[in-house]
């Protein structure tokens, strides 16, 4: 079964610009989750998506949003870019299967901002 | 806030066996506690969770203490690609829970030749 894909895998950009990252989930796994990690805040939550539905959010501003699709992909977005918004951000999908849900995670997309 | 206690930094020889603690002192009863690693610049790694029982699987094995605020990762037989962030985390494992994991620092296991 093929892992969580992610792209890109790296991305530069310039401050103010906007930035969109993909996840596609292991095959059958309805809940996507999105994590930022960043070496002075290690790895932080950013928001989960089940069904298209945010289930869950994080403690971050307006500017980063999601979005999942009908076949359990799910995109995120950054806008008006700044220079702490360079970070690893990681996509995680799981199954629903038992009470455990345990995350499997992606290779995560590098973002510079410049 | 992260819920676990874990030493920064361990260091063990390999082919020895790595025992990672964790403290979780405030768990409640429906929450799991789980472990993953994370390879440096890598997605996190899932290696095991556990409820109340010690489990076991072809990775390591994890021990809770019976009254559920510890726990302690084993990796038998530590080799240099065990080299990693070792993160224990609690999470609710009720369908009506919380879906997301708060993740301390983790322990950054090094293995020695």
């Amino acid at each position: 079964k093929a892992g969580v894909t992610q792209t890109p895998r790296y991305l530069i950009k310039t401050r103010g610009q906007q930035v969109t990252l993909s996840c596609s989930p292991i095959s059958g796994h309805r809940s996507v989750s999105w994590y930022q990690q960043t070496p002075g805040q290690g790895l932080q939550f950013l928001f989960e998506y089940f069904s298209e539905t945010q289930r869950n959010k994080g403690n971050f501003p307006g500017r980063f949003s999601g979005r999942q699709f009908s076949n359990s992909r799910s995109e995120m977005n950054v806008s008006t870019l700044e220079l702490g918004d360079s970070a690893l951000y990681l996509c995680a999908s799981s199954s629903l299967g038992g009470n455990s849900y345990e995350q499997y995670f992606g290779p995560g997309t590098r973002l510079t901002v410049t | 806030d992260a819920k676990t206690t874990q030493p920064t930094s361990m260091d063990c020889a390999e082919g020895r066996a790595a025992n990672l603690p964790c403290n979780h002192s405030t768990i409640s009863g429906n929450e799991y506690v789980y472990w993953y690693r994370q390879i440096h610049s890598q997605g996190p790694q899932y290696i095991i969770h556990g409820l109340k029982n010690n489990e076991t699987n072809e990775m390591a094995s994890l021990i809770i203490t019976e009254d559920r605020k510890s726990s302690t990762l084993i990796l038998p037989h530590a080799t240099l690609r065990d080299t990693a962030v070792y993160y224990c985390i609690v999470r609710d494992g009720s369908p009506s829970g919380t879906y997301k994991y708060i993740f301390g620092t983790g322990t950054r296991l090094k293995v020695l030749a």
